[in-house]
């Protein structure tokens, strides 16, 4: 089975500082990992995923996050911080099963951006 | 292009009640999805359909939860009778047809669901 483990369920940082989102999964294949953000009243909207390819992923509104198998982490990043980062993200493990790409999620982490 | 909708965006009932909440995906998306994230906790898988069949119902909690997608365009999951762990947000996602993936999983704004 799998699993997503997110430290942390509140970050806050002040605006221009590096923002560190840490996720670390369990799986028994070589996963699919995702990262989601959800802004106030809205849906989860994909920042990122890695798909085997690069481990060093790159994401919309300047986030990215480094896949390390060793560590079985995939932490979320971005060097300065903007007060429209202010949200709540999830860390993300896909199934590659033929059942489809069904998403185990993290409990979440909410950022909270300090001007 | 219009992204995923649900409907109603909040329901409050009373335990014992019936709710039936919408989801209409992304036009030509053949996967739909259903979610629930209980308060505090993690987004949890519901079910899965392709087209109008069941691909995979693991997640679904128990026979008081019925999901229907006729002629695989909206879905719609009826709660039946409703009880006070019911409570949440209710997050449809749809995706392209699966083929070795992933696409991307699309996701409403979901419905959240107060059962009193």
């Amino acid at each position: 089975a799998q699993s997503v483990t997110q430290l942390g369920s509140h970050v806050s940082v002040s605006e221009g500082a590096l923002v560190l989102l840490r996720c670390n999964y369990s799986s028994s294949v070589p996963p699919y990992l995702f990262w989601y953000v959800q802004y106030p009243n809205q849906g989860l909207q994909l920042l990122l995923k890695y798909t085997s390819a690069a481990t060093l992923v790159k994401g919309i509104n300047g986030f990215e996050a480094e896949f390390k198998k060793s560590e079985t982490s995939f932490h979320l990043t971005k060097p300065s911080a903007h007060m429209s980062d202010a949200a709540e993200y999830f860390c993300a493990v896909s199934d590659r099963g033929s059942s489809g790409d069904k998403l185990t999620f993290g409990t979440g982490t909410r950022l909270a951006v300090r001007p | 292009e219009a992204g995923v909708t649900q409907f109603p965006s909040h329901s409050v009932i009373e335990k014992g009640q019936t709710v039936t909440l919408r989801c209409d995906p992304i036009s030509g998306h053949d996967n739909l999805y259903w979610y629930r994230r209980v308060m505090g906790k993690e987004i949890k898988f519901l079910l899965h359909f392709v087209k109008e069949s069941k691909q995979d119902e693991s997640g679904m909690p128990n026979n008081r939860f019925l999901a229907e997608r006729t002629g695989g365009t909206y879905s719609t999951l009826k709660v039946q009778p409703a009880e006070l762990e019911d409570s949440g947000v209710y997050f449809c996602a749809s995706s392209q047809q699966w083929a070795g993936g992933p696409y991307e999983q699309y996701f409403g704004p979901g419905t959240r669901l107060t059962v009193t």
